[in-house]
């Protein structure tokens, strides 16, 4: 079965500090895509990044780097220098790309990361 | 371009009653999805829709159901509404499928 886990339920740090966001998945599929979404408290899931299961290069936007390893099946999120307006709840997501009826993009969340930062 | 729409923002029902809740994609994506988000169950997938095809299903009961139109606007419908109902609904279309789902702002469903 598949199973995306978001071990850390809230976080809380002063602004500039960096923070990551850990998750950890599991499938027995060998083609698939994770995710990452933030959720403002307006309620829009905000897409952050998409991964697939044969790239395994770290990406870095900005003040955004993503991590992910098939070693241990996680796919971390870290936040250089965090700011205020970064505070949210952050999703990881996970895609099987395809089931028994063929393509899909139904997707698996993990319960969610509260990311709250301080002035 | 425009972002995926869904109407109404806000609803209020009472237990028994049955609601429609509508999507609009954003332009030129053939793909929507539904999920449902609680406090206790968190992000669920409902239903997905494919070129008016359902494509996948989530664990719900037969009382959630959907369908998608040949613009690609999608609407569910969930009779005989219970009060563990309520809950915020979004919908999330992409251009293909698999790929990228892009959220709407959701629908939130008060059932009293």
């Amino acid at each position: 079965a598949q199973k995306v886990t978001q071990a850390q339920t809230e976080i809380s740090v002063v602004e500039k500090e960096d923070v990551t966001l850990d998750c950890v998945y599991e499938t027995r599929d060998t083609t698939y895509y994770l995710f990452w979404y933030k959720q403002p408290p307006s309620g829009e899931l905000v897409f952050l990044i998409r991964r697939n299961s044969f790239d395994e290069q770290n990406e870095i936007s900005g003040r955004y780097s993503w991590n992910f390893q098939k070693s241990t099946s996680s796919f971390n999120f870290t936040i250089t220098a965090s700011q205020v307006v970064d505070s949210a709840v952050y999703f990881c997501a996970l895609s099987e790309a395809v089931n028994y009826g063929g393509a899909t993009n139904k997707l698996i969340f993990g319960t969610g990361t509260l990311l709250a930062v301080q002035p | 371009k425009a972002g995926v729409t869904q109407t109404p923002r806000y609803l209020i029902k009472t237990r028994g009653q049955q609601v429609t809740l509508s999507c609009s994609p954003i332009s030129g994506h053939r793909s929507v999805s539904w999920y449902q988000q609680t406090p206790g169950q968190g992000l669920q997938f409902l239903f997905e829709y494919f070129s008016e095809t359902q494509r996948n299903k989530g664990n719900f009961p037969g009382r959630f159901s959907g369908r998608q139109f040949s613009n690609s606007r999608s609407e569910m419908n969930v009779s005989t509404l219970e009060l563990g109902d309520s809950a915020l609904y979004l919908c999330a279309s992409s251009l293909g499928s698999p790929d990228t789902q892009y959220f709407g702002p959701g629908t939130r469903l008060t059932v009293l």
